[in-house]
C-alpha cells in the first residue's frame, strides 16, 4: 500500500521551455502533498506544501510564480517549472501524506530535470 | 528557524560492524521519522517515533527518541551491503517538517 507515482522520471529541455511534473497517489487519497527539491549528495529541501483545493504553501525563498503547484485532486498534485532555465536542473520530489502533517511521507520516484 | 542536523555526515564501515546515525533539532519535535534513500533513489519510509524515550526495532534496525523529544538515534547491527544509502531523520515540529542533513553509509564487503 501507499503507493506514490511520480512522472516523469527524467527530463531534458531547452531553456525558457516549461515542464509539468505529476504526482499521484494509487492507492490512498493524499490530503497533503509535498514537493521537495534535492541537490547532488545533499538533502531534501521543502518546496512547497499542497492541500487539495487550497492554494500551495510555499517555502521561504521559493518563487511562487516560477514553480506553480495544482493540487486539484485527492491523488494528483502537480508542479510546473516555468519558463525553466539551467539553475533550475535538479531532482524534484513529491510526497504524500494521508492523513495529518503528522503522518509518515511516501515519496515519488523522483524527477530529475536537466535544462539546457 | 528550526534546524535538524545529523552526524556524520558519511560512514564507511566494514560489513559486519556497527553503525549509528545521530539526529539532533534545534526545538522539540512532536514525533520524528527516519527514511533510506539508495542511490539514485527516492526517500523510503522505515519508521516513525512519538513517545518521549520510545525505542523501536525493526530486525538489526534500532530507533530511538529522546526524552526531551530533540533528538534521535539509529543503530544498525552488524552492517551488510544492502544497509547503503543515505539515512534521513525528519522531524515534525509546529506543522513544519524539515529533513535532517542526511548520514551517508558506505559499507565494505
Amino acid at each position: 500500500g501507499a503507493v506514490v507515482s511520480q512522472h516523469p522520471s527524467w527530463v531534458i529541455c531547452k531553456s525558457g521551455t516549461s515542464v509539468k511534473i505529476e504526482c499521484r497517489s494509487l492507492d490512498f487519497q493524499a490530503t497533503t502533498m509535498f514537493w521537495y527539491r534535492q541537490f547532488p549528495k545533499q538533502s531534501l529541501m521543502l518546496m512547497a506544501t499542497s492541500n487539495e483545493g487550497s492554494k500551495a504553501t510555499y517555502e521561504q525563498g521559493v518563487e511562487k510564480d516560477k514553480f506553480l503547484i495544482n493540487h486539484a485532486s485527492l491523488t494528483l498534485s502537480t508542479l510546473t517549472v516555468t519558463s525553466a532555465h539551467p539553475e533550475d536542473s535538479s531532482f524534484y520530489i513529491c510526497s504524500a501524506t494521508g492523513g495529518s502533517s503528522n503522518q509518515p511521507q511516501h515519496f515519488g520516484d523522483g524527477t530529475r530535470l536537466s535544462i539546457l | 528557524g528550526q534546524q535538524v542536523m545529523q552526524i556524520p555526515q558519511y560512514q564507511h564501515v566494514q560489513e559486519g560492524e556497527d553503525f549509528t546515525t545521530y539526529c539532533n533539532s534545534s526545538t522539540t519535535l512532536s514525533n520524528i521519522q527516519w527514511y533510506k534513500q539508495r542511490p539514485g533513489g527516492h526517500p523510503v519510509f522505515l519508521i516513525q517515533l512519538v513517545k518521549s524515550g520510545e525505542v523501536k526495532k525493526q530486525k538489526r534496525l534500532t530507533f530511538q527518541f529522546g526524552e526531551a523529544k530533540k533528538n534521535s538515534s539509529l543503530h544498525i547491527t552488524a552492517t551488510q551491503t544492502t544497509d547503503v544509502g543515505t539515512y534521513f531523520c525528519e522531524g515534525g515540529a509546529t506543522n513544519k517538517l524539515i529533513f535532517g542533513t542526511g548520514t551517508l553509509l558506505a559499507v565494505q564487503p
